[in-house]
C-alpha cells in the first residue's frame, strides 16, 4: 500500500463549482497532515495543515479521519484560479524529524 | 515574506560530471531539508539537516549525494558523478522549528537539473 494515496484526477469543473480530494495514508502513526497546493513546474505551497477537529479557511475545508487514515480537502465557489494540483502530505514520525512524505496529487482544472 | 532561494534555476550537465545545487534558508531557521520531483512524478524526500549534520536521509540520497552548510546562509547539496535518472527539480525546504508536530516547511522555487 503506498504511503499517502490520492486520485491522480485530473477533476475537471466549472467555475463556482464545489469540489472534494480523498486521501488516505497508511501509517496510523502519522502526526501532521497538510494540503499543499502545486502550481505546474513551481514548487509546493502550504495550502493548510488539517486539525482532528476540522478546519475551514475561507473556501477550503480540510477534515481528517484518524480511525480511517483519510483525509479531505473541500473547495467551494472555485474559481479559475484554484487551478493546481493539490498535494496530500503526512509528517511520518520516523526519526522524530519533519520527513514530510507526499502523495502524488490530485489535479483540479476549473473552466468557465 | 520570508523566502527560500535557490540557485541555479536549471543546471544542464552531462553524465557523469559533478553539481551542486545551492540554497539560501529563511535566516531564522534551524533545519533544512533537500526534496526532489522527478517530471511527472511525487515530491520526494532525500535529506534533513539540522545542528551541522545529517538527521535523517532516504534510501535515494546515497553516497553519491552530499550536504553542507559552508557558511552561515549557504545549504548544498552535491552530486558527485550525475546519472540520467538524477534529472529531476530539486526543491530546498527549511523550518524553524523540529520534532513531530504541525511543522510548515517553506520551499524555495526549485533547481532544475537536466542530466544528458
Amino acid at each position: 500500500r503506498k504511503e499517502v494515496e490520492q486520485d491522480p484526477g485530473p477533476f475537471n469543473v466549472p467555475e463556482g463549482a464545489t469540489v472534494a480530494f480523498n486521501c488516505t495514508y497508511s501509517n496510523s502513526a502519522s502526526q501532521s497532515f497538510f494540503w499543499y497546493r502545486q502550481d505546474c513546474r513551481k514548487e509546493p505551497k502550504l495550502l493548510m495543515s488539517v486539525y482532528s477537529s476540522g478546519n475551514e479557511d475561507g473556501r477550503f475545508t480540510a477534515q481528517l479521519n484518524r480511525a480511517s487514515q483519510y483525509i479531505s480537502l473541500l473547495i467551494r465557489d472555485s474559481k479559475l484560479s484554484d487551478s493546481a494540483t493539490y498535494l496530500c502530505v503526512v509528517n511520518l514520525p520516523e526519526g522524530g524529524g519533519n520527513k514530510l512524505t507526499f502523495g502524488t496529487g490530485t489535479q483540479l482544472k476549473v473552466e468557465l | 515574506e520570508p523566502e527560500v532561494t535557490q540557485t541555479p534555476s536549471h543546471q544542464v550537465t552531462q553524465m557523469g560530471q559533478e553539481v551542486i545545487l545551492r540554497c539560501v534558508p529563511i535566516s531564522n531557521h534551524l533545519y533544512f531539508y533537500w526534496y526532489r520531483q522527478i517530471l511527472g512524478q511525487k515530491v520526494e524526500f532525500l535529506v534533513s539537516f539540522y545542528n551541522n549534520e545529517i538527521s535523517e536521509k532516504s534510501e535515494i540520497f546515497d553516497d553519491q549525494f552530499s550536504v553542507e552548510r559552508p557558511d552561515g546562509s549557504n545549504f548544498t547539496l552535491k552530486i558527485r558523478s550525475t546519472k540520467l535518472e538524477d534529472s529531476a527539480m530539486y526543491f530546498c525546504a527549511s523550518t524553524g522549528r523540529g520534532g513531530s508536530g504541525a511543522n510548515v516547511l517553506t520551499f524555495g522555487a526549485g533547481s532544475r537539473l537536466t542530466v544528458l
